[in-house]
């Protein structure tokens, strides 16, 4: 099945530093959106983009939604202990009548204090 | 106000058997989804319910797969007799309109098969 490229697959920072993970598809979405998942739990929305070029922040959290669609990146500024766990990136599209979303690998961030 | 309730979290079934999943969405939302996600893996979309009614099952397995969504109670991912390969963790998300940026996801079933 389709699948997003997630890069890179795992990061070691130190407390304090910044993050940037990104996403590609050779398809096009609707809407991109970052998840944070917690060992044992589902995963939480962090940001959601909906149009092409849109760049959109949440506190630490800035993402950005690619010209192209095809793309978008998470960055993750004054990393903190807590920011540990397993980043996906998701893409939203139509398929077969309903709004889907397709996952990335994600990324495990592991924040040394 | 709770979220997303799914049950059990932690579910462990011998081949052959069948496995039940249950998932209770927030109140009000009447669109189910199910997800799939494999060890070291992303999520995988696997059906899209309504109450009573199935409107996406393009992700599920041909066989031995099906979910509902009756008109009281919880939605329902039944598993009938259970391979290793089933052995996964399993996410119940629902949002109340017809959009994906209205998700909210469970806690997820973990199913392992022995």
């Amino acid at each position: 099945g389709q699948q997003l490229n997630q890069s890179p697959q795992s990061m070691f920072i130190q407390e304090g530093e910044d993050v940037s993970m990104n996403c590609t598809s050779s398809s096009i979405f609707n809407t991109w959106l970052w998840y944070k998942q917690d060992p044992g739990e589902g995963p939480v929305l962090l940001i959601a983009l909906y149009k092409a070029g849109e760049l959109t922040s949440n506190g630490r959290l800035t993402a950005q939604f690619g010209i192209t669609r095809k793309d978008s990146f998470l960055n993750i500024s004054a990393s903190i202990p807590s920011d540990v766990g397993i980043y996906f990136c998701a893409g939203s599209k139509t398929q077969g009548g309903s709004e889907k979303l397709v996952f990335g690998k994600g990324m495990k961030l592991t924040v040394n204090p | 106000n709770a979220g997303v309730m799914q049950n059990p979290r932690h579910l462990v079934r011998r081949r052959g058997q069948e496995a039940r999943l249950r998932c209770s969405p927030m109140k009000g939302h009447s669109h189910v989804y199910w997800y799939r996600q494999l060890p070291e893996e992303g999520l995988k979309f696997m059906v899209y319910l309504q109450k009573e009614n199935i409107i996406d099952e393009s992700g599920m397995p041909k066989e031995r797969f099906s979910a509902e969504f009756p008109k009281e109670g919880p939605s329902i991912l039944r598993i009938q007799q259970v391979v290793r390969g089933d052995s996964a963790a399993y996410f119940c998300a629902s949002s109340l309109l017809r959009d994906s940026y209205g998700y909210t996801f469970g806690s997820g079933t973990r199913l392992t098969v022995v």
